[in-house]
């Protein structure tokens, strides 16, 4: 069965940072892209980065750009998302899914709150 | 940056009845290399993670009932649901995928009417 388990997420200061992290489960990770994807309470979904198979390769949109970084370990099966100079309109939950044709598994998500 | 667009942003069916939303993108969906529209369908259920409907536009992916189906081309696509059920009311996205920015539409509310 394919698990995405996200960590890391929680009450922070606008400016201050956070890591999130995904434990992927039940597939063959390196054969993936992988994404985050968060989503304001009571909105709709955002893309924010994503990284190809061996991590040679990210993007993000452009509301993030600068401040956010996507990695990936694929001998761990994990994939993190270092988030920099946070800002109240990053408060989300952040969904760590894997891409496939169209994103074909998403986690449940963890809450980043950024508040003082 | 492209543009995900859909309509409407809410919508009321009655039970077994159709339902259709569209969704348009500022550029064309549809590579030249491959002859595909890279656009996915998907659907979120309250306290949920989304799942997937329908990629490559039409293509259903496993285990979605085949009440489901995607149409369209370049930049203008529909996601129907033939026979409305108790168990749809949710809210679907469309998505552009696999080229970067993966945008992802605002969202239509299905409801019963």
């Amino acid at each position: 069965e394919v698990q995405l388990v996200e960590s890391g997420g929680g009450l922070v200061q606008p400016g201050g940072s956070l890591r999130l992290s995904c434990a992927a489960s039940g597939f063959s990770f390196s054969n993936y892209w992988m994404h985050w994807v968060r989503q304001a309470p009571g909105k709709g979904l955002v893309w924010v980065a994503h990284i190809n198979n061996d991590g040679s390769h990210t993007t993000y949109a452009d509301s993030v750009k600068g401040r956010f970084t996507i990695s990936r370990d694929n001998a761990k099966n994990t994939v993190s998302l270092q988030m920099n100079s946070l800002r109240g309109e990053d408060t989300a939950v952040y969904h760590c899914a894997r891409g496939g044709g169209g994103i074909d598994q998403w986690g449940q998500g963890t809450l980043v709150t950024v508040s003082s | 940056d492209i543009v995900m667009t859909q309509s409407p942003d809410s919508l009321a069916v009655s039970l077994g009845e159709r339902a259709t939303i569209n969704c348009k993108s500022s550029q064309s969906l549809l590579e030249s290399s491959d002859n595909k529209n890279y656009l996915a369908w998907y659907q979120q259920k309250p306290g949920q993670p989304p799942k997937l409907l329908i990629y490559w536009a039409s293509t259903r992916e496993s285990g979605v009932p085949d009440r489901f189906s995607g149409s369209g081309s370049g930049t203008d696509f529909t996601l129907t649901i033939s026979s409305l059920q108790a168990e749809d009311v949710a809210v679907y996205y469309c998505q552009r995928y696999y080229i970067t920015p993966f945008t992802f539409g605002q969202g239509t509310k299905l409801e019963i009417k």
